[in-house]
């Protein structure tokens, strides 16, 4: 069965500083590939996904992520963080069902 | 659009109760999960229905039941609580595994 790894159950970051969220895959096969985000008492809302059209992929509120299919990776980033990215992120791996990471905190720091 | 509506929002059981946490989806879609999420662990599927008139376990199924009433509708039942139950609830809807989810906003449910 598939899984994914995320690196860092919390980051911190400085208002305008690069935010990298990092996600590692295991899978026989290519899989597909999430990013949702969570914020506080609220259901995941999608950030973006990955389906072999393109390896960069751009999703909302200005996050990419690089799938790296040598690396088995799926990592996150956004070039300037803004406080309101505070939140939690979780990547996903999907093939016959879909599997999540545990999470990562993204705090930003005035 | 109130897209994956989830029913209760909070609820407090002892242990043995049994309880129905309700789901639905206005948005069409074929597809409805169950998951649970617990600090640390992510979220793990327990149940799915691919479509109507059809269920199948998750990962965590052990303890829970499910019925996919109509399209819309898709409910996750405790027989037996237990503190080992105790988490937040969350329910989605999409159009199958390879395509995005669309999530409630869950339901806290605290077993004592």
């Amino acid at each position: 069965a598939q899984s994914v790894t995320q690196l860092g159950s919390h980051v911190s970051v400085s208002e305008g500083a690069l935010v990298l969220l990092r996600c590692n895959y295991s899978s026989s096969v290519p899989p597909y590939l999430f990013w949702y985000v969570q914020y506080p008492n609220q259901g995941l809302q999608l950030l973006l996904k990955y389906t072999s059209a393109a390896t960069l992929v751009k999703g909302i509120n200005g996050f990419e992520a690089e799938f790296k299919k040598s690396e088995t990776s799926f990592h996150l980033t956004k070039p300037s963080a803004h406080m309101s990215d505070a939140a939690e992120y979780f990547c996903a791996v999907s093939l016959n069902d879909m599997r999540f990471g545990a999470g990562t905190r993204l705090t930003v720091k005035p | 659009n109130a897209g994956v509506t989830q029913t209760p929002k909070f609820q407090v059981l002892k242990t043995g109760q049994s309880m129905t946490l309700q789901c639905a989806q206005d948005m069409n879609h074929n597809s409805m999960y169950w998951y649970r999420q617990d600090p640390g662990m992510g979220l793990r599927l327990i149940y799915y229905s691919a479509s109507e008139g059809t269920t199948d376990k998750g990962e965590v199924p052990n303890g829970y039941n499910v019925s996919r009433l109509n399209k819309r509708e898709f409910s996750l039942r405790l027989e037996s609580a237990a503190p080992s139950q105790t988490s937040v609830y969350f329910c989605a809807s999409g159009t199958g595994f390879n395509q995005p989810q669309h999530f409630g906003d869950g339901t806290r449910l605290s077993i004592l």
